[in-house]
This record gives structure tokens, sequence and C-alpha cells, in this order.
């Protein structure tokens, strides 16, 4: 079983439309839970981290994490075609990330 | 302009001829560390370094070397390439490692084929 499990998708909405993405973590020895978003042929970028349980508002974006059930989530409202990237989740302990093996969500105009 | 940069952006070799993937940052980054990135499987550490002339391996270090001479450089060298090493590579830098998160910076990634 992977450490960090999400669904590869794709996962196509309309403009405007609430993109829900989630992972599932094995591990609950990490402390930090991040959002990455990577565009075609770029590296990563960091969206949002949160470390606690609850939710984490950022513009459009919320991330959220349930560490009794190990679930981490994130919600993009008022999608945007400029959205469309693949969305990998990832955790972290120390000098340790690992990754999901990423979410592709593609926002049609 | 704060970035990580990497060289080539795209190579294609053959299995056993050595290669060399750079990675420099501009950021006076302590920490920098090697990605492999596979469809399904996300990105996988292969090596990382706190610091200068401090290495270690990350999940998949196996057929692969990396040196820390300076702060800013953190190549990576594959001594015989073999196919299974296809992919997409990307090197992070992040500020430093420690009790506390620290954004990890990637590069824009280097695809290598190995025929």
């Amino acid at each position: 079983q992977k450490e960090v499990e999400q669904d590869p998708g794709p996962l196509s909405v309309p403009e405007g439309a609430i993109v829900s993405l989630n992972c599932t973590y094995s591990n609950s020895a990490f402390q930090y839970f991040m959002w990455y978003r990577q565009y075609s042929r770029k590296g990563p970028e960091l969206l949002m981290y949160t470390y606690s349980s609850g939710n984490k508002e950022d513009g459009r974006f919320t991330a959220q994490v349930d560490k009794s059930s190990k679930y981490i989530s994130l919600f993009i409202r008022d999608s945007q075609p400029s959205d469309s990237a693949t969305y990998l989740c990832a955790k972290a302990a120390g000098n340790k990330l690992t990754f999901g093996g990423g979410t592709r969500v593609l926002v049609k105009p | 302009e704060a970035q990580v940069t990497q060289n080539p952006r795209y190579l294609i070799t053959v299995t056993g001829k050595k290669l060399t993937v750079t990675c420099s940052q501009n950021m006076n980054h302590e920490y920098m560390s090697w990605y492999r990135q596979d469809p399904g499987l996300g990105l996988r550490q292969i090596y990382y370094s706190m610091n200068v002339e401090v290495t270690d391996k990350g999940d998949v270090p196996e057929g692969y070397k990396v040196s820390r001479k300076e702060k800013r450089n953190f190549p990576l060298i594959l001594e015989s390439p073999s196919p299974n090493q296809t992919s997409l590579y990307f090197c992070a830098s992040s500020p430093w490692w420690g009790s506390s998160y620290n954004e990890q910076f990637f590069g824009p990634g280097t695809r290598l084929t190995v025929l």
C-alpha cells in the first residue's frame, strides 16, 4: 500500500464548478500536509500547506485535513480554465516529503 | 529572479553511457533534493543534501550518484544508465529542513530517455 493514495483522474468539470480533490495516507507520524500544483511541462509549485486538522482557506482554495481518518482534501471554488493542472498532495515529516500520484484536473470553458 | 535551473531539459541517451544532469539554485538554500516522477507513482525522492558535503539516500537511490561541493549546485550522476531510469527528473531546494516545514522550490524538470 502506498503511503499517500490519490485518484489519478482525470477530473473534468465545467468552468465555475467546485473541484474536490482527496488523498488518504497510511502513516500518522507526519506533521505537515501540502498541495502542489503542476502545469504541463513545469515543475510542481506549492499551493497550500497545513499542519493541524481543520480547514485553511486561501482565496478560492480550501485545504482540509482530518487526521482521525487520515484524509486530506483540496477544494477549488469558482474553477477557471487556468486551474487545469495536475494536483499533488504530499505529507512531510522532518526532511522527508512523500507525494501522492497526482490528480489531473481539466476545467472546461 | 529566484529560481532552480536544470540542464539539459531533454536528453536521449543509450544504455551504459554516463551522464550528468546539473541543478543550480540562486536562493542560497541549504537543502537540495532530486526526485523522479513516473506515471501513477508521483514524485519519489532519489537523494537529498542538507548542506555542502552532506548527502543522503532517498527512497530510490539505486543507480544514481550525487555530489554537493558548492551550496548552489547539486548534480545528479547516472554512471551506467538503464532503460528503467527513463523518467522525468526534478531538482528542488528549500531554505532549511528541520522541525518546521519549509517550502520546496522545484526546477523545470529534465526528461530523460534511455534506449
